[in-house]
């Protein structure tokens, strides 16, 4: 089944304490990108890869850094987790940037205390 | 990259068509217009896209206006699951998602 995997869906930490939120697909997907959610503020994207080893910033990067070191995983580095990063995280991919539909995963709900 | 401006929120009776306006005034040649919909807090799910032409699929109808600066997303009977919020973007080499329209579909 084609699908977009997040893990963890959900997570309490604390701050400071470095977690990844790991993101795979298995539809040979060139584009993948981080997303984040919050209350009326709709889905703002945190970074975007557009193939490997090709990693950009989105409109909302900081305090957060990503890997695409092999086409199928985009991994979400929190280095040092602070309390306005508590969100819902999503992980999409799509076969190429500029067309096709984005193919989202179920998403990561986390809490920094 | 072009950004959209859509209404916050849109009421529609059960079984009437559903029609959500999108502008998008600055958008590009090579831009493409995307609709998705996200239902509670579930990952967004495609909808339509298109370039220059009406497109209609098993879903919706998405309507471009010929100069391209907005286009209209019809679901021609609507559910009461398709209460949802609808994005509407577009595209080069970031999806900018915004707000969406809040569709409530009312029995």
């Amino acid at each position: 089944e084609a699908q977009v995997t997040q893990n963890p869906r959900y997570l309490i930490t604390v701050t400071g304490k470095k977690l990844t939120v790991t993101c795979s697909q298995n539809m040979n997907h060139e584009y993948m990108s981080w997303y984040r959610q919050d209350p009326g503020l709709g889905l703002r994207q945190i970074y975007y890869s557009m193939n490997v080893e090709v990693t950009d910033k989105g409109d909302v990067p900081e305090g957060y850094k990503v890997s695409r070191k092999e086409k199928r995983n985009f991994p979400l580095i929190l280095e040092s987790p602070s309390p306005n990063q508590t969100s819902l995280y999503f992980c999409a991919s799509t076969p190429r940037h500029n067309t096709g539909e984005l193919f989202f995963g179920e998403g990561s709900r986390l809490t920094v205390l | 990259d072009a950004k959209t401006t859509q209404p916050p929120s849109m009421d529609c009776a059960e079984g009437r068509a559903a029609n959500l306006p999108c502008n998008h005034s600055t958008i590009s040649g090579n831009e493409y217009v995307y609709w998705y919909r996200q239902i509670h807090s579930q990952g967004p799910q495609y909808i339509i896209h298109g370039l220059k032409n009406n497109e209609t699929n098993e879903m919706a109808s998405l309507i471009i206006t010929e100069d391209r600066k907005s286009s209209t997303l019809i679901l021609p009977h609507a559910t009461l699951r398709d209460t949802a919020v609808y994005y509407c973007i577009v595209n080069f080499n970031k999806f900018y998602f915004g707000s969406g329209t809040k569709l409530n579909v009312k029995p």
